[in-house]
């Protein structure tokens, strides 16, 4: 167990939908990461906030964003879902932005019907 | 764009047999890790390589880094089933924030 926590573990939703993921990073860390894993694309980074401020970004789509929260906990919204965003959505948090490496939380696995 | 490339993507071993995970990057950077992944599950960081010549060894796993031909390994030695899953090697750039490049994985299967 990391210590990093992401809620729900499964959602099931339908195109066109909006859904919401959250993660609350392991207690202490300020930088949160959040990642993108399907078959196809493999693990890609989406993007990364570090103490509520936005520190750099990967290929997030414009259909999703994220934030991070003055407790911390970060949210990542998805918008206008379509079939191909249906993956395994992790997040990820280091004690800071140049931290040594990340802890991953368990994901959470989206399918898009 | 920074490329990591892992190689093999499969590999399929008998217990006790030893190998060599590879990964390669594309442009420079003195941060190299790895994580193991099981099916269903969430990565495990296992090593975290920060310099030239940096070696790492846990158990049965040795990871090196060689910054200059930006290459790393994962080394098994006397594989047993347990270290079956999938292993990531992931590269850091940290001036551009502390995002993580990571490879295509290598799904290591080891047969008794």
């Amino acid at each position: 167990d990391s210590g990093v926590t992401q809620t729900p573990k499964h959602l099931i939703t339908a195109t066109g939908q909006r859904v919401t993921l959250r993660c609350s990073p392991r207690s202490g860390d300020l930088s949160v990461y959040w990642y993108q894993q399907s078959l196809d694309q493999g693990l890609q980074f989406l993007i990364q906030y570090y103490n509520g401020e936005e520190r750099a970004k990967g290929n997030i789509l414009e259909r999703f964003s994220a934030q991070q929260f003055p407790d911390l906990h970060s949210e990542l919204n998805l918008s206008s879902l379509e079939l191909g965003d249906s993956a395994l959505y992790f997040c990820a948090s280091s004690p800071s932005w140049e931290a040594q490496t990340q802890y991953f939380g368990p994901g959470t696995r989206l399918l898009v019907l | 764009e920074l490329k990591v490339e892992q190689n093999p993507l499969f590999l399929s071993m008998q217990e006790g047999k030893n190998y060599t995970i590879y990964c390669n990057y594309s442009t420079t950077s003195d941060r190299l890790y790895w994580y193991r992944q099981d099916p269903g599950k969430s990565l495990e960081s296992l090593f975290v390589l920060l310099s030239n010549g940096a070696v790492k060894q846990e158990g049965r796993l040795m990871a090196s880094l060689d910054t200059k031909a930006r290459l790393s390994t994962l080394h098994i030695t006397a594989a047993v089933h347990d270290l079956s899953a999938t292993y990531f090697c992931a590269v850091g750039r940290l001036y551009t924030g502390n995002q993580f490049y990571f490879g295509t994985g290598t799904s290591l299967t080891v047969i008794p």
